[in-house]
């Protein structure tokens, strides 16, 4: 499979918990994004790294919310003390050089419950 | 502050007719724009796209989208609809001028074509 993809597929946390999601890109891709969809509503950029480097957060994610990209390969997003409004889609999605689309992975769905 | 708005929260079409989903961007200068289409429970799929160039754009599946810069539109087309169309629909904009390639992304339209 040579697309991007996401682990685990769904997660139920109880809130307060800390969760761990994986994204695993295209190989040739030095680009990594990870987006935040809720219900009903366009996906929502969190962050960007260009190879290992993290060079763009938004506002959105808070001092609970960490991302890595170890070795410029495959990236984890981490969410500590997990509250009921974190649940949503988080989709990863990584690009190459030049000015095109991105492409998705199929998403971590998060519940908090 | 780049942004895009998909006025229509849901479109109806029935099978064989033609389908037009909205979209308007806002960008401080010559946009990139992408359509995504979404599946139930699953990521985006990349639809089509616009850089430069000629201001009819084609892309997978049969669809077509068409720039307008005067309008600041870019609406999603499709002549003949199928009932397997039915799905999520999103616009997305990128203001050249940002490096890191950042999507910005409509609130979506969900597109149902009756048998």
């Amino acid at each position: 499979d040579t697309g991007v993809s996401q682990n685990p597929r769904h997660k139920i946390t109880k809130r307060g918990q800390n969760v761990t999601f994986r994204c695993d890109p295209i190989s040739e891709h030095n680009r990594l994004y990870w987006y935040r969809q809720t219900l009903g509503q366009g996906p929502e950029f969190l962050t960007y790294f260009q190879n290992e480097a993290q060079l763009e957060k938004s506002r959105l994610l808070s001092d609970r919310f960490s991302a890595e990209r170890p070795k410029g390969s495959f990236s984890t997003l981490e969410i500590q003390r997990t509250e009921q409004g974190d649940s949503a889609m988080y989709l990863c999605a990584s690009a190459g050089g030049g000015i095109y689309g991105y492409t998705f992975g199929s998403g971590t769905r998060l519940t908090v419950v | 502050a780049q942004s895009v708005a998909q006025p229509e929260d849901q479109v109806n079409v029935a099978e064989g007719n033609p389908l037009t989903v909205k979209c308007t961007y806002s960008v401080s200068g010559n946009p990139y724009l992408f359509w995504y289409v979404q599946y139930p429970n699953r990521g985006l799929q990349f639809l089509l796209k616009y850089i430069t160039g000629d201001n009819l754009v084609k892309g997978s599946y049969g669809f077509e989208a068409e720039f307008n810069k005067s309008q600041t539109s870019f609406h999603l087309k499709k002549p003949s609809a199928l009932v397997s169309d039915s799905a999520l629909y999103f616009c997305a904009v990128r203001d050249p001028s940002n490096a890191g390639n950042m999507l910005t992304f409509g609130g979506g339209t969900r597109l149902m074509v009756k048998p």
